[in-house]
């Protein structure tokens, strides 16, 4: 039972380019979701997906394309990278529908990209 | 949406003393509150949680409150250690428009030995 992993821990892109960040969990965890973490500003939801080929955006959507179509994998996609952002990003599962235990996010490891 | 603020940023504390971290939130249909340790370079790591119909959870040297009437809740640490240094982060769950924990900003303690 390996968790929630994230692919690749680290990342340098140039303006322009487009990559996508990968998550895998294994779990069966229905709930996944997209965060990327900037200083002074915690954690901002990108997207999520409540299941397979379902998805909706959360806060700081824009730039940021993601699908589902496996309950085990949550891909991010970058369309056109800017410097705007250079962050960390984080994925993360749960199981629950309803507050309370499985509720909790999970969290990989984290993909620290710089866009210069 | 949801709006959780998260105060102080920042809190140093002596090793022994307790540290207490405060959070609101505005959206009253929130009904789960987790709170998450985050190590430097590390994952954010669940270390308590509670549910909107419970007042009160503790475990071991950490608790945590809720007031749901004010809609605040607060992280208790007592007898703090220096590997209780690390940032801590509130959030509040909510249904409403969308399933989605909001964060709050974080609040970096420090336990000087």
């Amino acid at each position: 039972n390996a968790g929630v992993t994230q692919t690749p821990k680290f990342q340098v892109l140039k303006t322009g380019q487009s990559m996508t960040l990968q998550c895998a969990q294994d779990m069966n965890h229905e709930y996944m979701s997209w965060y990327r973490q900037d200083p002074g500003m915690g954690l901002r939801l990108i997207h999520y997906s409540v299941g397979a080929g379902i998805t909706d955006q959360g806060e700081v959507p824009n730039g940021y394309n993601v699908s589902r179509s496996t309950t085990e994998d949550f891909p991010l996609r970058l369309l056109s990278a800017a410097p705007s952002q250079t962050s960390v990003y984080f994925c993360a599962s749960s199981y629950g529908r309803k507050a309370g235990p499985g509720t909790e996010a999970f969290f990989g490891q984290g993909t620290r990209l710089t866009v210069v | 949406g949801e709006n959780v603020e998260q105060h102080p940023s920042t809190l140093s504390v002596q090793e022994g003393d307790s540290a207490v971290i405060k959070c609101t939130y505005s959206d009253s249909a929130s009904n789960y509150f987790p709170w998450y340790k985050q190590e430097l370079g590390k994952r954010p790591q669940l270390i308590i949680d509670i549910r909107s119909n419970v007042g009160e959870k503790k475990d071991q040297r950490i608790a945590v409150t809720l007031n749901k009437t004010a809609k605040h809740f607060s992280l208790h640490i007592t007898e703090t250690q220096p590997e209780d240094s690390a940032v801590y982060f509130c959030a509040a769950l909510t249904y409403t428009g969308r399933r989605a924990l909001t964060f709050g900003s974080g609040t970096r303690l420090q336990v000087q030995p």
